[in-house]
């Protein structure tokens, strides 16, 4: 069974750092392309940054390029998002999905986390 | 960026009648190298993560009940439930993963009457 847990969300102030990780299991991890996606509670989803299965390409929403550095560790089956300078604007529900394919930024996402909830606020 | 655009932003309808979500793109995401359009759906129930139901913009997902159903082509896509379930309350999303950044409808929210 494929299981993502994400985890280090929490309340920061603006301005501040976090990193969120995700952890991977019941898949080959290194075969497949990740992603991040967000959502304010109560609103749509907005994907925030992608990486392929080798790390070989890599995106980023406008909205966080620049801040947010998206990471993985096949080793450890994990990706993570470096998230600096935070914004209020940032406070959302951060989802890991994972792609379907291994070598594209831009894919469909068939397994979803539960999420881990940033919230910036002073 | 490719926006999409759903409609309608809400709809209800009676247990056991169909429902339909439409979903435009800005601009065409039929990609002419392999005549696929590269539209997905999602379901997000409350308190819960999306669930992929569609790729390819009309292939069913793994473990999708086959009452859910999508088509389309080039920009204008649909999300039809035949016969809805009480299970079916949700908000409906489409995703283009045509170009990067991916994007994604605004969502439908789907209630029933």
């Amino acid at each position: 069974e494929v299981q993502l847990v994400e985890s280090g969300g929490g309340l920061v102030q603006p301005g501040r750092s976090l990193i969120l990780s995700c952890a991977a299991s019941g898949f080959s991890f290194d075969d497949f392309a990740m992603h991040w996606v967000r959502q304010v509670p109560g609103r749509g989803l907005e994907w925030v940054s992608s990486i392929t299965w080798n790390s070989g390409n890599i995106a980023y929403a406008d909205s966080v390029r620049g801040r947010f550095t998206i990471s993985r560790d096949n080793a450890k089956r994990s990706i993570f998002l470096q998230m600096s300078s935070l914004r209020v604007e940032d406070t959302a529900l951060y989802y890991c999905a994972k792609d379907t394919r291994g070598g594209f930024t831009s894919g469909w996402m068939d397994h979803w986390g539960h999420g881990t909830l940033v919230t910036v606020s002073s | 960026d490719i926006v999409m655009t759903q409609s309608p932003d809400s709809l209800a309808v009676s247990l056991g009648e169909r429902a339909t979500i439409n979903c435009k793109s800005s601009q065409t995401i039929l990609h002419s190298s392999n005549n696929r359009n590269y539209l997905a759906w999602y379901q997000q129930k409350p308190r819960q993560p999306p669930r992929l139901l569609i790729f390819w913009a009309s292939i069913r997902a793994s473990g999708v009940p086959d009452r859910f159903s999508a088509s389309g082509s080039g920009t204008d896509f649909t999300l039809t439930i035949s016969s809805l379930q009480a299970e079916d309350l949700a908000v409906y999303y489409c995703q283009q993963y045509y170009s990067t950044p991916s994007t994604f409808g605004q969502g439908t929210k789907l209630e029933i009457k």
